[in-house]
């Protein structure tokens, strides 16, 4: 089965600083997404991006947050200036337009566990 | 808003044993249901689903109905496997969404032992 694809698994880095969390979505897909999961926590939606812009947000992804499709594979999540509470495993997923099939579905990379210090 | 409730884990149980975990749902409308899984060190792999009230998805033994009535998309496995020890989620897509934003739950996770 196809895979979405995140670099790097762990991601360590001080307050303060940028970090770029990487994907590879599927390569036919067109919807691309970012979820967290804070430790014991639920999974949360950030943000989703079709037609090289975001489609839909939430209210987590206030100004420390951007997206990115740089080339035509990579999808990438920033974080301007880290804080502590950014600390969460951060899914990729992407999938294709909702009803181009009826049996899509959204596919997760495993995730860039990010730790802030 | 939209909101999804299960079971606290973490659950064990031994082989062939019976498994239920609870999800509860808040939505207007008919949201469509989902269970995810995630094995460890991968990343969270669509279980099951239903899209309408009474559906009944299914899928490697495991089953959930869509129920309407009481706001429930309880996951239910006869006879589990250790290959089955993974965190199981919940969610809920908002009717007419064209897009995948999930509401979660928290996580439930499942430990089976031989």
């Amino acid at each position: 089965e196809p895979e979405v694809t995140q670099t790097p698994s762990h991601q360590v880095t001080q307050m303060g600083q940028e970090v770029i969390l990487r994907c590879v979505p599927i390569s036919n897909h067109l919807y691309f997404y970012w979820y967290r999961q804070i430790l014991g926590q639920k999974v949360e939606f950030l943000v989703s991006f079709y037609n090289n812009e975001i489609s839909e947000k939430s209210e987590i992804f206030d100004d420390q947050f951007s997206v990115e499709r740089p080339d035509g594979s990579n999808f990438t999540l920033k974080i301007r200036s880290t804080k502590l509470e950014d600390s969460a495993m951060y899914f990729c997923a992407s999938t294709l337009p909702f009803g181009v099939t009826t049996n899509e579905k959204l596919f997760f990379g495993s995730g860039t566990q990010l730790s802030v210090l | 808003g939209n909101s999804v409730t299960q079971m606290e884990g973490p659950v064990t149980l031994s082989e062939e044993a019976f498994l239920t975990i609870n999800c509860t749902y808040t939505a207007t409308g008919y949201p469509s249901l989902f269970w995810y899984v995630q094995y460890p060190g991968e990343g969270l792999q669509l279980l099951l689903k239903a899209t309408k009230a009474d559906d009944k998805g299914s899928n490697k033994g495991f089953e959930a109905t869509y129920r309407k009535e009481t706001t429930s998309f309880h996951l239910e496995k006869g006879s589990v496997q250790v290959s089955d020890s993974a965190v199981y989620f919940c969610a809920l897509r908002p009717s007419g969404a064209g897009s995948y934003q999930l509401t979660f739950g928290k996580g439930t996770k499942l430990s089976v032992i031989p």
